[in-house]
């Protein structure tokens, strides 16, 4: 159980494209989904955190208006990279926590490898 | 300022002995505290949580220490396996969201 599915996996494209990015909770409803950013032997580093129904909250130093979060059901939530440039280039990684309790494990996708040439 | 710490350093260990992985940590004070795998160009697979009020959680071969004194979490895998070769990641609560630590790389030699 507990499976998060991302969309796509890899991802290259050119200079000032939208790339949008998809995570699904296949089997529980996702009260809370988070966007994390990690570069190669870096931790994670959360880009903002999005509950169903309601605007995203991005962490300090995450253009909103460059990284386009929606959650709009219990199992979708989507990231859009707006006019992606070569430093966008990364790996996005989708989590989702079931209920609203503190203690819930967060489930992750596997990731989406982004390139920007 | 607030760290969390884990060896940056890959840590070697043959096959059928334990291998111990260090989490430290400052100025937070978490509720709970949790592992989590990560294999190359995948993403973090939930293995442990562990609560401020536990001292010691175990799964099967996995077993996780939580010293809030210390500030310190250490996660152990008895009788390693090749199979266990990854990056371990410790995360906690902090500042109503979860940090994660930067991870610590496993090798368990054959």
């Amino acid at each position: 159980g507990a499976v998060v599915s991302q969309h796509p996996s890899w991802v290259i494209c050119k200079s000032g494209t939208s790339v949008k990015i998809e995570c699904r909770s296949l089997d529980f409803q996702a009260t809370t989904m988070f966007w994390y950013r990690q570069f190669p032997k870096q931790s994670l580093m959360l880009m903002a955190t999005s509950n169903e129904g309601s605007k995203a909250t991005y962490e300090q130093g995450v253009e909103k208006d460059k990284f386009l979060i929606n959650h709009a059901s219990l199992t979708l939530s989507t990231l859009t990279v707006t006019s992606a440039h070569p430093e966008d280039s990364s790996f996005y990684i989708c989590s989702a926590r079931e209920g609203l309790g503190r203690y819930q494990p967060q489930h992750f996708g596997d990731g989406t490898r982004l390139s920007i040439l | 300022s607030q760290k969390i710490e884990q060896n940056s350093e890959a840590l070697n260990i043959q096959e059928g002995k334990t291998a111990t992985l260090t989490c430290n940590y400052t100025n937070y004070s978490p509720a709970y505290l949790q592992w989590y795998r990560q294999d190359p160009g995948r993403g973090p697979v939930f293995l442990l949580l562990i609560r401020e009020n536990e001292k010691e959680k175990r799964k099967e071969r996995l077993k996780v220490t939580f010293d809030t004194t210390l500030k310190q979490s250490l996660f152990h895998i008895t009788a390693s396996q090749p199979a266990d070769s990854a990056t371990y990641l410790c995360a906690l609560d902090g500042d109503d969201k979860i940090i994660f630590g930067k991870g610590t790389r496993l090798h368990i030699l054959p």
